[in-house]
């Protein structure tokens, strides 16, 4: 069982559409990260929320961090195909300098 | 600056062989993680290191051993490779702060038959 749910597993949409993808937790965390990953690639930073209630807006990318610090959402407006991704949330907890990745959303925008 | 690489890119291994990954960073930061992609399962962390000389076991560490004695380099070694660890590999950096940004490699696509 892993530390960080996220929902939904995979997502396939048509470009202009809106979506959500949720990230849950029972643990508390300190901050919390967005990834996008493509395929054969590495993870790359989107953002890092650190206040409970946060939100951090990053062009159609809008991310809120949950007022308990256990939960953060990922909502992109008017996705785009170049938005096609893995989408993976990543939380540190107060105790140690590990990084708990959630198990990952496969987006992917139909032209 | 190469940021993070990562030797080798894909390899074949039999059950019971050995080897070594190897991470290596320019960028002069201080922690270093091992982690491992399989489908459905996002990132798992494996091991990492909080500067040179020290090790720490993650999630998932059974079977696995590091080291980091330079630091710009950690290795993580396969003493008998097992098809439960056919996996992509990853190694990251970050500089200290668990606020800051961690920094993959390219992955390493690791085969057991």
């Amino acid at each position: 069982t892993q530390l960080l749910e996220q929902s939904p597993q995979f997502l396939s949409i048509q470009e202009g559409e809106n979506l959500t993808v949720y990230c849950n937790s029972s643990s508390v965390f300190s901050s919390l990260q967005w990834y996008r990953q493509e395929p054969g690639e590495g993870p790359v930073l989107l953002v890092t929320v650190v206040t409970g209630g946060e939100v951090k807006k990053l062009k159609r990318l809008t991310f809120q961090f949950g007022d308990a610090r256990k939960d953060s959402s990922l909502h992109i407006t008017a996705a785009q195909p170049g938005d096609t991704g893995l989408y993976l949330c990543a939380g540190v907890r107060y105790t140690g300098n590990q990084f708990y990745f959630g198990t990952g959303t496969s987006l992917t925008v139909i032209p | 600056n190469a940021g993070v690489t990562q030797t080798p890119k894909f390899r074949v291994l039999k059950t019971g062989q050995s080897m070594t990954l190897l991470c290596a960073q320019d960028m002069n930061h201080e922690y270093m993680y091992w982690y491992r992609q399989d489908p459905g399962m996002g990132l798992r962390l494996i091991h990492y290191s909080v500067g040179e000389g020290t090790t720490a076991k993650g999630e998932v560490p059974d079977g696995y051993n590091v080291s980091r004695l330079k630091k710009q380099n950690f290795l993580l070694g396969l003493e008998s490779a097992a098809p439960s660890q056919t996996s992509v590999y990853f190694c990251a950096s970050r500089p200290t702060g668990p606020k800051e940004t961690q920094y993959f490699g390219p992955g390493t696509r690791l085969l057991v038959l």
